[in-house]
């Protein structure tokens, strides 16, 4: 089936310091979302970028739906200990495909106070 | 405004039994999506509703079935269950499923013993 390859898996940083995740794919993607998942949760919508091209900020949160329209990037200045979490990018491939998101694999992100 | 609802938060089964999971939606949402998340697959998308037509489905087992009511409500079935449907089972709505990122409820977490 299709699939989203995010990276990296893991990161360990210092606060302070600015992070950098992305993800590809093979396949053309409609839309593209990045979720924050904490332990015990569900995943909570950070960016929802619709265009190819499109730069979309929230915050601290930068994300990016690139111009192949096959990936997208995410950005985070100057971390803070409560950005520990689990980052996910989801895509969907087309207006006939609705709820259905095709998740990467998370990019566990650690922060060093 | 009142979040994705997902009852019950935790589950524990016998294998061979069935479990019937429910989810309510935010108000005025109409599409809901079902999801499994494990360790080893990480999210996997199971089924989506719309007015209570199923409108997608994923790549799982004919175990796994699911329904919407007409307020939107929505609750997912497995039968006969296996060690291995051990897992959180994630909820997510969306208006209409097309230009709006889904929000997720916070699981329930289904133990197969």
């Amino acid at each position: 089936g299709q699939q989203l390859n995010q990276s990296p898996q893991s990161m360990f940083i210092q606060e302070g310091e600015d992070v950098s995740m992305n993800c590809t794919s093979s396949s053309i993607f409609n839309t593209w979302l990045w979720y924050k998942q904490d332990p015990g949760e569900g995943p909570v919508l950070l960016i929802a970028l619709y265009k190819a091209g499109e730069l979309t900020s929230n915050g601290r949160l930068t994300a990016q739906f690139g111009i192949t329209r096959k990936d997208s990037f995410l950005n985070i200045s100057a971390s803070i200990p409560s950005d520990v979490g689990i980052y996910f990018c989801a895509g969907q491939l087309g207006y006939n495909q609705g709820g259905k998101l095709i998740f990467g694999q998370g990019t566990e992100l650690s922060v060093k106070p | 405004k009142a979040g994705v609802t997902q009852t019950p938060r935790y589950l524990i089964k016998t294998r061979g039994q069935q479990v019937t999971l429910s989810c309510s939606p935010i108000s005025g949402h109409r599409s809901v999506s079902w999801y499994q998340q494990t360790p080893g697959q990480g999210l996997q998308f199971l089924f989506e509703y719309f007015s209570e037509t199923q409108r997608n489905k994923g790549n799982f087992p004919g175990r796994f079935s699911g329904r919407q009511f007409s307020n939107s409500r929505s609750e997912m079935n497995v039968s006969t269950l296996e060690l291995g449907d051990s897992a959180l089972y994630l909820c997510a709505s969306s208006f209409n499923s097309v230009d709006y990122g889904y929000t997720f409820g916070s699981g329930t977490r289904l133990t197969v013993v």
